[in-house]
């Protein structure tokens, strides 16, 4: 049974960088088919796609955040990592890490295993 | 604003069966058969309950179906149980730049 967790500082400073990982067992980062994303909730708000990463390494971002994010995979240790720069109050929420099923077609279809989230607020 | 459209709540008495809309464009929901649907409990991750527009995960009840017509996707909750309250979110690949995008979110309430 695939299994997500994240891991990462559950309070930034604003202006400072967000930094989450999300450790991928029972399955290997590198299986053919599937994406790895991030998707985070603000507090009694809806999902905001972040953005995802194949375990080739290319990645693709929402547009609304582009300029700010950078995701990573390490394939040594199964995991994939978020980088969210410049944040704000705005950027508080739940983050999620995820598996994207595509077709081959760099098409996410949809998420199948998710981790359980972890609340990032930014605050001084 | 979200870009998928999804009416804020619902509700149903258990035993019966509800229906929550998904209304995008011809550039996500309704060109492409990448909808999903999501259950999401009170601070728990969202879980896959439908896939390409109608299908089931294993292990998700045959009380949960998928549909889509034209730039509308639905899901249908027959036999309501009191687990069935929930958050429900949609979600389409869309040929925008934004790749893949989702609903605002439906609250179900069981009555």
């Amino acid at each position: 049974q695939l299994q997500l967790q994240e891991s990462g500082s559950g309070l930034v400073k604003p202006s400072q960088t967000l930094s989450l990982t999300c450790a991928v067992s029972g399955g290997s980062i590198s299986s053919g088919g599937y994406s790895w994303s991030w998707i985070r909730q603000p507090p009694g708000k809806g999902l905001e796609w972040i953005g995802y990463i194949y375990h080739s390494g290319s990645t693709y971002y929402n547009p609304s955040l582009k300029s700010r994010v950078t995701i990573s995979v390490d394939r040594s240790k199964n995991q994939f990592s978020l980088k969210l720069s410049s944040v704000t109050a705005a950027d508080t929420a739940v983050y999620y890490c995820a598996r994207g099923v595509d077709y081959g077609d760099s098409r996410i279809s949809h998420f199948d295993y998710w981790g359980q989230g972890t609340l990032v607020t930014v605050s001084s | 604003q979200s870009a998928l459209t999804q009416p804020a709540s619902v509700s149903g008495s258990p035993g019966q069966s509800i229906t929550i809309s998904c209304t995008g464009t011809s550039s996500d929901v309704g060109g492409y058969n990448y909808v999903s649907w999501y259950q999401q409990h009170p601070g728990k991750a969202p879980k896959l309950m439908i896939y390409d527009v109608s299908n089931r995960p294993s292990g998700v009840s045959n009380r949960f179906s998928g549909s889509k017509s034209g730039n509308t996707a639905s899901l249908t909750i027959s036999g309501l149980q009191a687990e069935d309250e929930a958050d429900y979110y949609c979600s389409s690949y869309t040929s925008s730049s934004t790749l893949l995008v989702f609903g605002g979110g439906t609250k179900l309430t069981v009555l």
